[in-house]
């Protein structure tokens, strides 16, 4: 069984369109996140829920928002995509704020 | 605010040399510390980790003291093979996770 599951792996699409990344914790844990990992490979946090609501909101465009039907589930929206949002996001989840943090695949998402 | 900082790479070594890759960290607080590795097209995971001065967490031949001393925890491994070829990355959680910039390991035959 997979802990953490994003869908889908790998996106490419074109300039200005809007597309949404899935991710979908079995753990039963509290907490979730997205990172933004850059092609130097350096992480950076995004948006943190914690059963349902948002605890951490980083300097992100408001391009991309993030959506948590349930404490299960934390979906990443974006609009009007550029070029720079190439990268690769990863979805986390930990038992709580603070504690050990399970990551996903990754969604490799490339913008033409 | 809290911190990590972890050495630069890209750090090439030969199969069976010794592994250090440093990190040291900035806290207000008591963290906890944290290695996780990232292999080719995966997602991070946890190496092993650290919860309190003294403490050593090892796994997978890999080790590392938190010393609230030097505020350090490297990462050491006495004979490195292929398949340790990674991405390895030192945090920090101190209610909220930290991490640091990742260095890039390749193990040559």
């Amino acid at each position: 069984d997979t802990a953490v599951s994003q869908t889908p792996k790998y996106l490419v699409t074109q300039m200005g369109n809007d597309k949404s990344i899935k991710c979908e914790q079995n753990l039963g844990h509290d907490t979730m996140y997205w990172y933004k990992q850059d092609s130097k490979k350096f992480l950076k946090i995004m948006f943190s829920y914690n059963n349902k609501e948002l605890i951490i909101n980083e300097t992100v465009p408001n391009r991309f928002s993030p959506k948590s039907p349930d404490k299960a589930h934390l979906n990443l929206h974006i609009n009007s995509l550029e070029l720079g949002d190439s990268a690769v996001y990863f979805c986390a989840s930990s038992l709580y704020s603070g504690e050990v943090q399970f990551f996903g695949p990754g969604t490799r998402l490339t913008v033409l | 605010g809290d911190s990590v900082t972890q050495m630069e790479g890209p750090v090439t070594l030969s199969e069976e040399a010794f592994l250090t890759i440093n990190c040291t960290y900035t806290a207000t607080g008591y963290p906890s510390l944290f290695w996780y590795v990232q292999y080719p097209g995966e997602g991070l995971q946890l190496l092993l980790k650290a919860t309190k001065a003294d403490d050593k967490g090892s796994n997978k031949g890999f080790e590392a003291t938190y010393r609230k001393e030097t505020t350090s925890f490297h990462l050491e491994k006495g004979s490195v093979q292929v398949s340790d070829s990674a991405v390895y990355f030192c945090a920090l959680s101190d209610n909220q996770f930290y991490f640091g910039t990742g260095t890039s390991l390749t193990v040559i035959p």
